[in-house]
């Protein structure tokens, strides 16, 4: 089956630095993949969408790369700021995942560092 | 990016009663929803899929006479959580999916459950 794998412990990164998280997954590639924030007690907040055959997708201060050899994605945060910790889950779609077609990382916490 | 809202944020109920949370797409039409829990520093698991004018699709290991889905429009999906235990004290989410951007899925803002 597939697993997808984000950093299990907490990131922690100094305010003005980039911050870099890593989705990984295993067997085929999905269709597209998502990245959401999702502070505590909150709802998953849409971010960015990468299709299977984009390398890159930018927004803002946000970086989203998409490597299918590697079976990675990595989410960049240029210029951190306190506002951006939270929990960061990547969410791949594929055939045979979920009736939302979606299957979710359990998620990285991501702390800012004044 | 659209919206998905979701109510009430907050609900206490005593032990055997019935809870209604509602789902709703204020600004697209949504003919399948979807609706997860959420434990403590956990995945989002996926309960059961919400279809307009249809029954809805439950996921394996979840009862469906224990959590009630029903989707009477294009743009509300409503989840009962009946006959409640503290068990089912949980973080309940519900998404939908927009067809209009790529498919893709947002959620609402999720609703505390707390069962005493």
């Amino acid at each position: 089956s597939q697993k997808i794998e984000q950093n299990s412990e907490a990131l922690n990164i100094q305010e003005g630095k980039t911050a870099t998280l890593t989705c990984n997954y295993t067997n085929y590639s999905p269709a597209y993949l998502q990245w959401y924030r999702q502070d505590p007690g909150r709802g998953p907040v849409f971010l960015l969408l990468i299709r299977e055959n984009e390398k890159e997708k930018r927004k803002e201060r946000l970086k989203v790369t998409f490597d299918t050899t590697l079976k990675q994605s990595l989410f960049h945060i240029t210029a951190s700021q306190p506002a951006d910790s939270a929990t960061y889950l990547c969410a791949l779609s594929y055939s045979g995942g979920g009736a939302d077609g979606l299957t979710f990382g359990k998620g990285t916490h991501l702390i800012i560092q004044p | 990016g659209a919206v998905v809202s979701q109510h009430p944020s907050r609900v206490i109920c005593k032990s055997g009663t019935s809870v209604k949370i509602e789902c709703r797409s204020l600004d697209f039409q949504a003919t399948t929803m979807f609706w997860y829990r959420q434990f403590p520093k956990q995945s989002l698991m996926l309960m059961a899929t919400s279809n307009e004018g249809s029954k809805a699709t439950y996921e394996q290991g979840v009862e469906k006479d224990k959590f009630l889905i029903n989707h009477a429009s294009l743009t509300l999906s409503t989840l009962t959580v009946t006959s409640a235990h503290p068990e089912d004290s949980s973080f309940y989410i519900c998404s939908a999916r927009d067809r209009r951007a790529g498919n893709t899925i947002y959620f609402g803002e999720g609703s505390w459950l707390t069962v005493v």
